[in-house]
């Protein structure tokens, strides 16, 4: 099993839309979450840490269940540039020996 | 400010040889990564340093290898490239994995083997 795994996707969905992506991780030891995101043949960058209480940034709202062991991403109001590979991140290890381990990536697609 | 350089951008390489893929950052970050990036995989860990002098693997350490011997610097090497290491290669630095700041990437090294 993958340590941290995402639904490839694509997910299609229309201007407005609200989209939920969802990341599970094997180590219940992990530490810290991020969400990043990855235009094509583009670096990735941070979109958003996940914090234990839930967090939110203009239209995106991230989560963590540390008992089921995902975070999840929703974005409501889908705009075109939104469209993206969304990648989840997790940290394995203690304080700043970690390892940060990626998900695969879903890649959203907003149509007009 | 550079953030993170990776060098070169591109690489065409024959099976067997060597090259080593550049990687500086001037944020004096001490935790840096090496990342590899295949189609429907996403980025697979390599090796990371948590500071100069200390190197670990990842997921992927298999044909690679790394040294630290500065904060600044965390080249990686491919002692006699394979076709299966025809891949999007990935520098990234952050200050910790824990310390809430993102990870900075590199432009990525776009490298072939044939």
């Amino acid at each position: 099993r993958k340590e941290v795994e995402q639904d490839p996707g694509p997910f299609n969905v229309p201007e407005g839309a609200t989209v939920a992506f969802n990341c599970t991780y094997s180590n219940s030891a992990s530490q810290s979450f991020f969400w990043y995101r990855q235009d094509c043949r583009k670096e990735p960058k941070l979109l958003m840490s996940v914090y234990s209480s839930g967090n939110e940034d203009g239209r995106f709202t991230a989560q963590l269940n540390r008992a089921s062991q995902y975070i999840s991403l929703l974005i409501r109001d889908s705009k075109l540039s939104d469209s993206a590979t969304y990648l989840c991140v997790v940290v394995n290890g203690s304080s700043n020996t970690g390892k940060l381990i990626f998900g695969q990536g879903t890649t959203l697609q907003v149509k007009p | 400010n550079a953030g993170v350089t990776q060098t070169p951008k591109f690489q065409v390489l024959k099976t067997g040889q060597s090259m080593t893929l550049q990687c500086a950052q001037d944020m004096n970050h001490e935790y840096m990564s090496w990342y590899r990036q295949d189609p429907g995989m996403g980025l697979r860990l390599i090796h990371y340093s948590v500071g100069a002098g200390i190197t670990d693997q990842g997921e992927v350490p298999n044909g690679y290898n790394v040294s630290r011997s500065t904060t600044e610097d965390f080249p990686l090497r491919l002692l006699s490239a394979a076709p299966s290491q025809t891949s999007v290669y990935f520098c990234a630095s952050t200050p910790g994995p824990n310390s809430g700041q993102p990870q900075h990437f590199g432009d990525g090294t776009r490298l072939s083997i044939l």
